[in-house]
């Protein structure tokens, strides 16, 4: 049972557009949201990451929104540039152990 | 780049082979964790560790078993691999914070179980 559910699976999109990723939850006890871009043959990166009791967070061109009472979150992605083509991953961390849950993922190529 | 080395990093073998990964750290992290990758599945966790010699199960351990007795190294042991364990194997390591949480993760070790 995937914990975090992430779409779409695949995104294109042209060079100064707008990159939208979405997530959703069950478990209300996750307590921190993070966000991870990961390059072919290369492990996945900490890009931006939200915490529950903040609605919005943005940096740079990156911003998450998330929606407690809905259970989702979203990745923004502005002027996409094709430098962000990569796969995405949601994740979810539980408040106790320390285990984080990951979406499916979503390969996004931006073309210029 | 947080100071993570997996090895091997590319392995063919046969079905039915013990397989050992190793996962090593610099960084003195508390939490190292063993991820499987595959198309449509995402990241999945296969084990966990929360200490020297503490360790626990994720959502998909069995076939899998895992050994931390230094803090530095963590190691996932295929006891008799199998076709269906052919993936992309991703070691990350943590140190819980309410700010962050951050995982930082290695490059990859991808197995091939022919």
């Amino acid at each position: 049972q995937q914990q975090v559910k992430q779409s779409p699976q695949s995104l294109i999109v042209q060079k100064g557009g707008i990159s939208i990723i979405n997530c959703a939850y069950e478990n209300t006890a996750f307590d921190y949201f993070p966000w991870y871009q990961q390059f072919p043959g290369k492990g996945p990166a900490l890009l931006i990451a939200i915490r529950p009791d903040v609605s919005e967070k943005k940096e740079g061109r990156f911003t998450i929104s998330f929606n407690k009472s809905a259970k989702q979150f979203s990745l923004h992605i502005m002027d996409s540039q094709p430098g962000d083509s990569a796969t995405y991953f949601c994740a979810a961390r539980g408040n106790t152990g320390n285990q984080f849950y990951f979406g499916t993922g979503t390969s996004l190529t931006v073309i210029p | 780049d947080a100071g993570i080395t997996q090895s091997p990093r590319h392995k063919v073998t046969e079905t039915g082979t013990p397989v050992t990964l190793r996962c090593h750290q610099t960084e003195n992290h508390r939490y190292m964790y063993w991820y499987r990758q595959d198309p449509g599945h995402g990241l999945r966790l296969i084990h966990y560790s929360y200490g020297v010699k503490d360790t626990d199960k994720g959502e998909v351990s069995d076939g899998y078993s895992v050994s931390r007795s230094k803090t530095e190294d963590f190691l996932l042991t295929l006891e008799s691999a199998t076709s269906s364990q052919t993936s992309v194997y991703f070691c990350a390591i943590s140190e819980r914070s309410r700010a962050t949480g951050e995982l930082f993760f290695g490059e990859g070790s991808r197995l091939t179980v022919l």
